[in-house]
């Protein structure tokens, strides 16, 4: 079975360039969740989404920050203008029902220049 | 105040020995759910195993068991047997009651040496 799919696995930009990274859930499942991870904070969510419906985004750190997803084979978070301290590991997961655990992708490491 | 303490930030095993990760939770609901995940050093997150509040019994997959000892909130992680690929950083998390959100804690590094 596929996992978690995130593109792209490495992205450099400079900043105030606009990033966009992707995910694609597993089949079926109905969660779909974005963490960030870093040295000084860790692993944090930012956003989850409930069969496509955002339910929980306030660990967006700020409207740089978007999150969508128009489908529940697809989500996209976009950071927009992007700044040096947005470099991070950007991991997506998703879950089938509500006590089922969350399964990562391998994560997008983001750096912005 | 936390809601996911990991106080080693680092341990050693020798191969085949077993190792104990600890994990202590801060909940006021009954009902939660705790995950232990392994993040290799190619980055990626592997669920490892899961233990449900009301669960009678601590949860076993393969080498790893989870020592769920409910009145002292802790959930630590048994890993038997240890083996070289066991090297690895590894995270306890919680889901509380019904938000489906995890919290994790700050992970714990685990070597393991020949």
């Amino acid at each position: 079975d596929a996992g978690v799919i995130q593109s792209p696995r490495h992205e450099v930009t400079e900043m105030g360039q606009e990033v966009t990274l992707r995910c694609k859930p597993i089949s079926g499942h109905d969660y779909l969740f974005w963490y960030r991870q870093t040295m000084m904070r860790g692993l944090e969510l930012l956003i989850y989404f409930n069969n496509n419906v955002p339910i929980d985004d306030s660990g967006m750190p700020e409207d740089r920050f978007s999150a969508k997803m128009p489908n529940a084979s697809f989500s996209t978070l976009k950071i927009q203008p992007s700044e040096p301290r947005d470099s991070a590991v950007y991991f997506c997961a998703s879950k089938g029902s509500s006590n089922q655990p969350q399964h990562f992708g391998d994560g997008t490491r983001l750096s912005i220049l | 105040a936390q809601k996911i303490t990991q106080t080693q930030p680092g341990m050693f095993v020798q191969e085949k020995e077993a190792v104990t990760l600890d994990c202590t939770y801060d909940t006021s609901d009954p009902s939660y759910g705790l995950f232990w995940y392994k993040q290799p050093s190619s980055g990626e997150m592997i669920f490892l195993i899961y233990q449900g509040s009301y669960d009678q019994q601590n949860a076993t997959e393969g080498r790893y068991s989870l020592n769920f000892q409910k009145a002292r909130k802790s959930a630590n992680l048994v890993i038997s047997a240890s083996q070289l690929g066991d090297s690895a950083m590894y995270f306890c998390a919680m889901r509380e009651g019904s938000t489906d959100k995890l919290i994790f804690g700050t992970g714990t590094r685990l070597q393991v040496f020949p």
